[in-house]
């Protein structure tokens, strides 16, 4: 099973601020890697696929880097709709999927 | 626009069995893989399950030692967890996500989620 490590659990920022959310993999999943934002009591949402792809309607704030075990999320400037739990999936492993632990982002 | 409505969920006694469903609409359900996916009270989420689109392909979360079972009936827009032998910790709100399925078949990522729904597991 690859193992997903989200860093660092928790990100306590501003409004307007940059947010680098990280992902290590236990080994590679190429460019294989998802990016999703959860808000409480909402599903889910897709923000990026394969590493770099932003998915329909993701404003242009989030953009995801990365390959191999390394992978970052970073959100330009915080929304304050933008505080929420963000997850990553690897899907280099199918059909075994895993996700990592999450990153809360919270309003400082 | 795209919709996944599950139901079917519920408090259930260790060691029964409970069918989640999950409709579709807004799309065209019969070319798309669909997933199950769960989470925990507190914790992240997890991979359940998925089936391909025509529904000859089906896999499964190691964890599950095979207590659980996806299918589809894509004459009425609607994918099932039938769910055996449930524990204390198959407690979790579990969502069924639609898959992309733009990779050349199945993606194995998830673009559209439902709502949720709550099973609990509880005597």
């Amino acid at each position: 099973e690859i193992v997903l490590t989200q860093s660092p659990a928790t990100l306590s920022l501003s409004p307007g601020e940059r947010a680098t959310l990280s992902c290590r993999a236990s080994q590679s999943v190429s460019s294989y890697l998802a990016w999703y934002q959860h808000k409480p009591g909402q599903p889910p949402r897709l923000l990026i696929y394969d590493a770099s792809n932003r998915a329909t309607g993701i404003p242009a704030r989030f953009s995801g880097s990365g390959s191999g075990t390394d992978f970052t999320l970073t959100i330009s400037s915080l929304e304050p709709e933008d505080f929420a739990v963000y997850y990553c999936q690897q899907r280099d492993n199918w059909p075994l999927l895993t996700f990592g632990g999450g990153t809360t982002v919270e309003i400082k | 626009q795209v919709q996944l409505v599950e139901s079917g969920g519920g408090v259930v006694q260790p060691g029964r069995s409970l069918r989640l469903s999950c409709a579709a609409s807004g799309f065209t359900f019969s070319t798309y893989g669909m997933h199950w996916v769960r989470q925990a009270p507190g914790k992240g989420l997890e991979w359940v399950a998925v089936i391909s689109s025509d529904g000859s392909n089906k896999y499964y979360a190691d964890s599950l030692k095979g207590r659980f079972t996806i299918s589809r009936d894509n004459s009425k827009d609607t994918v099932y967890l039938q769910m055996n032998s449930v524990r204390a910790e198959d407690t979790a709100v579990y969502y069924c996500a639609k898959d992309p399925s733009h990779c050349g078949g199945d993606c194995y990522f998830f673009d559209y989620w439902g709502q949720g729904v709550l099973v609990t597991v509880s005597s």
